[in-house]
């Protein structure tokens, strides 16, 4: 089974506190994503990356950076965290089929954020 | 995501009876998703869905695509209290499995 990881299930930072949040999957996927989660607005992509050492700016990037050192870990960084950065955080990763196209992402449990 | 809308919002069915969930997008999909979440958990992945008229199952859960590629409905039959969540569907509107995600569908089943 694919499994994707994240490193926290809740956590609580104050303002201004530079925040980690790690993602770890085991399939070798090429593919990782960055969502977070609000009521009422949805599943919004952050950032994500088809390599190692890659990355690309989704839907809203503001005041977020992330890492991909490592082909299975994809880390999203909160600079200088503010209270609208509260939100549930979700990872996902993804593959390509034979002929290029893509597959399903599979998720990590995601990470409650709260920024006080 | 506006770019996606799904229908219902929220349903609340009497356990054993049937259900549909309708995604609808203005653009031709070249890929389209559905997920089934817990509150406060992560999406579990149900099915997949590429080509137009596209249907597939598994166990009492059926997804379909219609031929125009632009609308998608998820249908269970035979309701069960397991399968209260809530629904997403995602859709690729470009390629490169950048996904867009419908605002869900909350289903209630009531034993």
């Amino acid at each position: 089974d694919v499994k994707v990881t994240q490193s926290s299930r809740y956590l609580v930072k104050r303002t201004g506190e530079k925040v980690f949040l790690e993602c770890v999957q085991d399939m070798d996927h090429e593919n990782m994503f960055w969502y977070r989660q609000d009521p009422g607005l949805g599943l919004r992509l952050i950032y994500f990356s088809y390599d190692v050492k890659m990355k690309e700016k989704g839907d809203i990037p503001e005041g977020y950076s992330v890492s991909r050192e490592k082909k299975e870990r994809f880390s999203l960084i909160l600079e200088s965290a503010s209270t609208n950065q509260t939100s549930m955080y979700l990872c996902a990763s993804s593959s390509w089929d034979l002929a290029g196209g893509p597959k399903e992402q599979y998720f990590g449990p995601g990470t409650r954020l709260t920024v006080t | 995501s506006q770019e996606l809308e799904q229908s219902p919002q929220s349903l609340i069915v009497q356990e054993g009876k049937n259900l549909t969930i309708n995604c609808t997008s203005s653009k031709t999909l070249y890929g389209l998703y559905w997920y089934k979440q817990k509150y406060g958990e992560g999406l579990i992945f149900l099915m997949m869905l590429q080509k137009g008229g596209e249907e597939k199952s598994h166990e009492k859960i059926t997804a379909k695509l219609d031929e125009k590629k632009q609308q998608s409905s998820l249908h269970i039959t035979a309701s069960q209290p397991s399968h209260a969540g809530i629904y997403l569907c995602g859709a690729d509107m470009e390629y490169g499995n950048k996904l867009v995600f419908g605002a869900g569908t909350i289903l209630r089943v009531k034993s």
